[in-house]
């Protein structure tokens, strides 16, 4: 079956720096790969997601690259703000999805 | 606003009590989940369900069962909690296979 792993498990930034999560998969089959966002106390939230078919994808200050040959799957953030402390899980699915350990992404003000 | 609701944000039972989550989802998705997400583990497939009267296991079923008699309402039964059950629990619906899963604010279940 699918498995996927994230790294690193814990980021910290400074306010207005970038930060990137890196997501593996092992399945070559998945083609669809989202990314969430946990709030403290709340279920996790699709931020962005990207379907095999496509290399990358922007949302404002939230982007995701696919690499489908060496199968890994990034989230970039630019200009982070306080608000974007949280934990981020990626995910991968071809017919039940997979989600990775998680990240806690800390911004500093 | 679309929504996933969970019945209880906190709940504390002891070992061998009989333990109802419940989940119920006001977007008529067919398909319901029950996820367990514990630190460094991320979120673990418990049972899923595509149709009413449906389930199917997931990744880590024993000691799980879940009942769906309505489309919007996807129950986890623990028959007989143990310590080792202790662990946020996270219901979510979706429309269908490779859509956007919607997450209920999650259950932090504690057996003593």
């Amino acid at each position: 079956g699918e498995n996927v792993e994230q790294h690193p498990s814990t980021l910290s930034v400074q306010e207005g720096d970038s930060a990137v999560i890196k997501c593996t998969y092992s399945d070559s089959a998945s083609n669809y790969f989202p990314w969430y966002k946990q709030e403290l106390g709340k279920g996790p939230q699709l931020i962005i997601d990207i379907r095999s078919n496509v290399g990358e994808k922007k949302d404002q200050r939230i982007a995701v690259t696919l690499n489908k040959t060496a199968k890994h799957f990034s989230l970039h953030i630019t200009e982070t703000q306080p608000e974007d402390s949280a934990v981020y899980f990626c995910a991968a699915m071809q017919y039940d999805m997979r989600f990775g350990a998680g990240t806690r992404l800390t911004v500093k003000p | 606003d679309v929504k996933v609701t969970q019945s209880s944000r906190y709940l504390v039972k002891r070992t061998g009590e009989k333990v109802f989550l419940e989940c119920v989802q006001d977007m008529d998705h067919e398909n319901m989940f029950w996820y367990r997400q514990d630190p460094g583990l991320g979120l673990r497939l418990i049972y899923f369900s595509y149709d009413v009267k449906m389930k199917e296991k997931g990744d880590i079923p024993e000691g799980y069962s879940v009942s769906r008699e309505k489309k919007e309402r996807f129950s986890l039964i623990l028959e007989s909690a143990s310590t080792n059950q202790t662990s946020m629990y996270l219901c979510a619906s979706d429309r269908g296979r490779g859509y956007e899963q919607f997450f209920g604010p999650g259950t932090r279940l504690t057996v003593l």
